[in-house]
């Protein structure tokens, strides 16, 4: 079974479309996030999320949103779409909520904005 | 200055070769230090993790910390053609995570 898995696998859309990437985790991890990986593989977090608590990186516009309807869902929705949203989407977990660990990711969405 | 700073190579060895990757930082807050390896058009997959200085063996690879240097690195013993891939460090505190740019490393038959 897959621990983290993420759909769609690809998309490709217009600029100012709206579009959602779907993620789950069957780890029973506490913890979720949301990467950005752009074309040159730098990976930069944009979301992590507890059932507590929601970071967002201050750099990420408000176009972004992570919405999480359970413990084992994180999905990000993204309003607006622009050619710079292009990149590889990755979505992660880690079992602990208190501090920082080992994070499991799941295959990526490739996101292509045109 | 990038929180972490990683060599992107391309690093090519023969196989049978041991490799070292290599990574700095320069926030001294980070308690957590994980290297990844990521295939091409996969996501990334968890190898090492550890918590303070000092080393840390799994099979073929082994983790170094040295935190009064700011330094972290992997080595990789014996290294084989499915060893080939990108190569990520990463550190964290609390909720914050910073990824190296990734070190592509070919093993060659």
């Amino acid at each position: 079974d897959t621990a983290v898995s993420q759909t769609p696998k690809y998309l490709v859309t217009q600029m100012g479309n709206d579009k959602s990437i779907k993620c789950e985790q069957n780890l029973g991890h506490d913890t979720m996030y949301w990467y950005k990986q752009d074309s040159k593989k730098f990976l930069k977090i944009m979301f992590s999320y507890n059932n507590k608590e929601l970071i967002i990186n201050e750099t990420v516009p408000n176009r972004f949103s992570p919405k999480s309807p359970d413990k084992a869902h994180l999905n990000l929705h993204i309003n607006s779409l622009e050619l710079g949203d292009s990149a590889v989407y990755f979505c992660a977990s880690s079992p602990h909520s208190g501090g920082a660990d080992e994070q499991y990711f799941g295959p990526g969405t490739r996101l292509t904005v045109t | 200055q990038k929180e972490v700073e990683q060599d992107p190579g391309p690093l090519s060895v023969p196989e049978g070769a041991i490799v070292s990757l290599n990574c700095t930082y320069s926030n001294s807050a980070f308690q957590y230090f994980m290297w990844y390896r990521q295939y091409s058009r996969k996501g990334p997959e968890l190898l090492m993790y550890t918590y303070s200085s000092g080393n840390k063996e799994d099979g073929r690879f082994t983790a170094q910390v040295d935190k009064s240097s700011k330094y972290i690195s992997l080595f990789i013993r014996d290294s084989q053609p499915s060893d080939s891939a990108t190569y990520l460090c990463a550190m964290s505190e609390s909720y914050q995570f910073y990824f190296g740019t990734g070190t592509s490393l070919t093993v060659i038959p």
